[in-house]
């Protein structure tokens, strides 16, 4: 609907799991983003990407860890997760790394058990 | 330090009342503001944004905002408020990459 997908919708995973997020944007952006969406925190950024290049890291725990192979695709790698990560992941691409619109896919929702 | 801040948590009105949903923001530069809105089990949407010219921007659903430097503000507006704006709302700089902390309109028929 917005050009912006993310796989999978839903993730369970328990603490000693590895997973991984997968955004995609169809929209011939070169900037994506992840961020983090809990009720403690409505909306907390992560990491930019700009042209593949990683322009913002905003104090994550390097259990998140992102990829950013080429400019349509994000991962967020995941590894050793604590309960407290459970959250919304949202992806969003935009023209350019920062003034432009983001335009959001519908997220992950993350449960770590 | 900068930031963007939307003082009211949730605002309630009546459907067809007016409503105003509120943002500050503190921010060097130009802040090129933005408002989001969110749906139950989505994604955010942009729903208009000011990056320079006329104060008063207009956009989609027949939301609008003005932009008022000397108050520090982006308030967004609608004249006759639906059951279906009932959603979560996001003020946004996009020059630092700065969101407020959200404001939940609720809508009552």
């Amino acid at each position: 609907e917005t050009g912006v997908t993310q796989t999978p919708r839903h993730l369970v995973m328990g603490m000693t799991n590895k997973k991984s997020l997968k955004c995609e944007q169809h929209l011939g952006h070169n900037a994506m983003y992840w961020y983090k969406q809990s009720a403690k925190k409505p909306l907390e950024l992560m990491f930019v990407y700009s042209l593949e290049e990683r322009v913002e890291n905003n104090s994550v725990p390097s259990r998140f860890s992102p990829e950013c192979p080429n400019s349509s695709h994000l991962f967020l790698h995941l590894h050793t997760l604590q309960p407290e990560d459970s959250a919304l992941y949202l992806c969003a691409s935009s023209q350019d790394f920062s003034g432009s619109t983001q335009y959001f896919g519908p997220g992950t929702r993350l449960t770590v058990l | 330090a900068q930031s963007v801040a939307q003082p009211e948590d949730q605002v309630n009105v009546a459907e067809g009342n007016p409503l105003t949903v509120k943002c500050t923001y503190s921010v060097s530069g130009n802040p090129y503001l933005f408002w989001y809105v969110q749906y139950p089990n989505r994604g955010l949407q942009f729903l208009l944004k000011y990056i320079t010219g006329d104060n008063l921007v207009k956009g989609s659903y027949g939301f609008e905002a003005e932009f008022n430097k000397s108050q520090t503000s982006f308030h967004l507006k609608k004249p006759s408020a639906l059951v279906s704006d009932s959603a979560l709302y996001f003020c946004h700089s996009s020059y630092k990459l700065i969101f407020g902390s959200g404001t939940r309109l609720l809508v009552r028929p």
